[in-house]
Formats: C-alpha cells, sequence, structure tokens
C-alpha cells in the first residue's frame, strides 16, 4: 500500500518561495505508468489541481498556476518535491500529494496527510 | 478548462434515507473520466467511484454512480451516520478539475 507524507515549512513570507516535498514508501516513485500530483485546498473551500509529474521528469501543470510552479522528482529518494513562487495570502492552503493505484489514470486513492501552508509576514 | 458544477449545494437529509448528488460539466467528459470523493474534516479527500461508476476498493456498495457526458450523478442508497461529510467530483479528461463540492448533512 502506497503511503505518501508531505514535508516543509508551514510559514512562508509573501513574495517568497513555497517549497514542500512528498516522501513515497511502500512503493516505487519510478514505476512506470503513475503520475504523482500536487492538490491543494483553501481553508473551508475546495479541492484545486496543481500538477503532476511522472518518474520520467515530464509535468503537467494547472494553466492557472504554471507560471508559478515547478514540480520535481528525485527517483534516489523515493520523493517528488512542489515549488511555488512569488506566493501571496492566496496560496495559504492546505497542500496534498496524491497518485493513484491504476496506470495511466488520474483518480487518486492515495493522498498525503496534507500540510497547511499559511503566507504571512 | 472543464468547469465542474455540483448541486445542490447542501442536502439535508437523515440517516436511512437516499441521497442525490448532481455534477455537471461545461463540456463532455469524454470516455467517462469522472470521479467521486468524500471528505471529513480534518483529512484528505477519500476515492469512492472513478471512472463515472465504478467503486473503487473497499467502498461499499450503497455508493453508485452514473451518468456520462455532461451530466452525473452520485447516489447513496441509504445515509448511514459516517455518510455525513463533503462529496467532491473530478474531471480527468481534459486536464484536471474539481467541483465546488456538496455539502450532505443531518
Amino acid at each position: 500500500q502506497v503511503q505518501l507524507q508531505e514535508s516543509g515549512p508551514g510559514l512562508v513570507k509573501p513574495s517568497q518561495t513555497l517549497s514542500l516535498t512528498c516522501i513515497v514508501s511502500g512503493g516505487s516513485i519510478s514505476r512506470g505508468g503513475f503520475y504523482w500530483n500536487w492538490i491543494r485546498q483553501h481553508p473551508g473551500k475546495g479541492l484545486e489541481w496543481i500538477g503532476y509529474i511522472y518518474h520520467s521528469g515530464s509535468t503537467n501543470y494547472n494553466p492557472s498556476l504554471k507560471s508559478r510552479v515547478i514540480i520535481s522528482v528525485d527517483t534516489s529518494k523515493n520523493q517528488f518535491s512542489l515549488k511555488l513562487r512569488s506566493v501571496t495570502a492566496a496560496d495559504t492552503a492546505v497542500y496534498y500529494c496524491a497518485t493513484g493505484s491504476q496506470a495511466w489514470n488520474l483518480h487518486f486513492d492515495y493522498w498525503g496527510h496534507g500540510t497547511l501552508v499559511t503566507v504571512s509576514s | 478548462e472543464i468547469v465542474l458544477t455540483q448541486s445542490p449545494a447542501t442536502l439535508s437529509l437523515s440517516p436511512g434515507e437516499r441521497a442525490t448528488l448532481s455534477c455537471g460539466a461545461s463540456q463532455s467528459v469524454n470516455s467517462s473520466y469522472l470521479a467521486w470523493y468524500q471528505q471529513k474534516p480534518g483529512l484528505a479527500p477519500r476515492l469512492l467511484i472513478y471512472d463515472a461508476s465504478s467503486r473503487a476498493t473497499g467502498i461499499p456498495d450503497r455508493f453508485s454512480g452514473s451518468g456520462s457526458g455532461t451530466d452525473f450523478t452520485l447516489t447513496i442508497s441509504r445515509l448511514e451516520p459516517e455518510d455525513f461529510a463533503v462529496y467532491y467530483c473530478q474531471q480527468y479528461f481534459t486536464s484536471l478539475t474539481f467541483g465546488g463540492g456538496t455539502r450532505v448533512e443531518i
């Protein structure tokens, strides 16, 4: 059973870069056919997909965030990361990493617990 | 971008009743690439249904999904106390978007 765990600072200053890592256990991030995703949820609001990475390094981002987002993968550490630059208060959210159990699909069986990131000076 | 509109925003029901949740898409979601999730406070979403009508592993058969094209439905045949939560639909046909959610409350 794949398990995901987000880690990173809970507080980021405006205009700085938000950086989070998702550690994958119980399965290899290099397994073909699986996408490794970041999703966020603003306080009291719905879900917003940020983007995904494949183990090869190919990525796909939400067009609304694409100019500020970089998702990277470290197969040697079995983890992937999110960087969101030039953050504002509107980026305050719970950030989840997620993946699926079926190859070549983008529905998510496995989620991390989520980590709250607050953007504030 | 495919916009998903969920209705109603809130559904007030009692245990044992049937819940019918709707998800409308602004464009056709071909191949029925639509999923449903349940989320309880403080927890990550839980996958219930994928490909519009397939139950995820371990999901009770009181949950069922149907629909195609632009209109999809999640039905909970008999509400159990643990089913009171927020439900989201998600399409993964073109990029990936979520609906705004339906809260099922007692």
